[in-house]
């Protein structure tokens, strides 16, 4: 079974600053491993994936992640924070393996970003 | 078209209705999924459709009813509903149920059961 965790519910920053958001997950086997953002009453925008290509993978909006296995980390970073980037994020992983739960995508509690001016 | 549209947006109803969400997508997608979220929680999987057959129910009560009537769209029928079942719904699409495929989702139909 395969699970993530987000550390911090809610981040804070002010506009103009780094912005990071942690995810650790767990996974018996290589994981594939996912940034989605919400913004309020939306549904969910994918911002990023892994899937074993590269280790540092760039998304939209200007976030990037690294994949770092003997972390077991996958943690967002934005270089200079938005108003508009404030939202709520969630990491998600699947597994690569068959069986029942296979392509079944498990998300952290997600972390509320929140952008002062 | 690289979106994932669903209908009502909102929808109100009573414990004693019965009523259906739609969703639509033309991406060629070949999984498609019923996601709920309870208000400041993650999406909670329902089900999965692959290839128009039901792949995954995580265990959801029969008063949810899924039906996948052709490869673009997917529909969720509501039957005695209890109003801990408000939530956002959400469905998404994939290219296929592979682990490596995103997931597009749609905006979301927000359900409040009186």
């Amino acid at each position: 079974a395969q699970s993530v965790t987000q550390l911090g519910s809610h981040v804070s920053v002010s506009e103009g600053a780094l912005v990071l958001l942690r995810c650790n997950y767990s996974s018996s086997v290589p994981p594939y491993l996912f940034w989605y953002v919400q913004y309020p009453n939306q549904g969910l925008q994918l911002l990023l994936k892994y899937t074993s290509a590269a280790t540092l993978v760039k998304g939209i909006n200007g976030f990037e992640a690294e994949f770092k296995k003997s972390e077991t980390s996958f943690h967002l970073t934005k270089p200079s924070a938005h108003m508009s980037d404030a939202a709520e994020y969630f990491c998600a992983v699947t597994a690569n393996a068959g069986g029942t739960s296979y392509g079944k995508l498990t998300f952290g509690q997600g972390t509320i970003l929140t952008v002062h001016p | 078209d690289t979106e994932v549209t669903q209908t009502p947006k909102h929808l109100v109803m009573g414990m004693t209705n019965k009523k259906s969400l739609k969703c639509e997508q033309h991406m060629g997608h070949r999984a498609m999924y019923w996601y709920k979220q309870k208000a400041k929680k993650p999406p909670e999987l329902m089900f999965v459709y692959s290839y128009e057959k039901l792949s995954i129910n995580e265990s959801v009560p029969s008063r949810f009813s899924p039906e996948c009537p052709n490869s673009s769209l997917l529909n969720l029928h509501l039957h005695a509903l209890q109003p801990e079942d408000s939530a956002l719904y959400l469905c998404a699409s994939s290219f296929g149920r592979g682990s490596y495929n995103e997931q597009f989702f749609g905006p979301g139909t927000r359900l409040t059961v009186l």
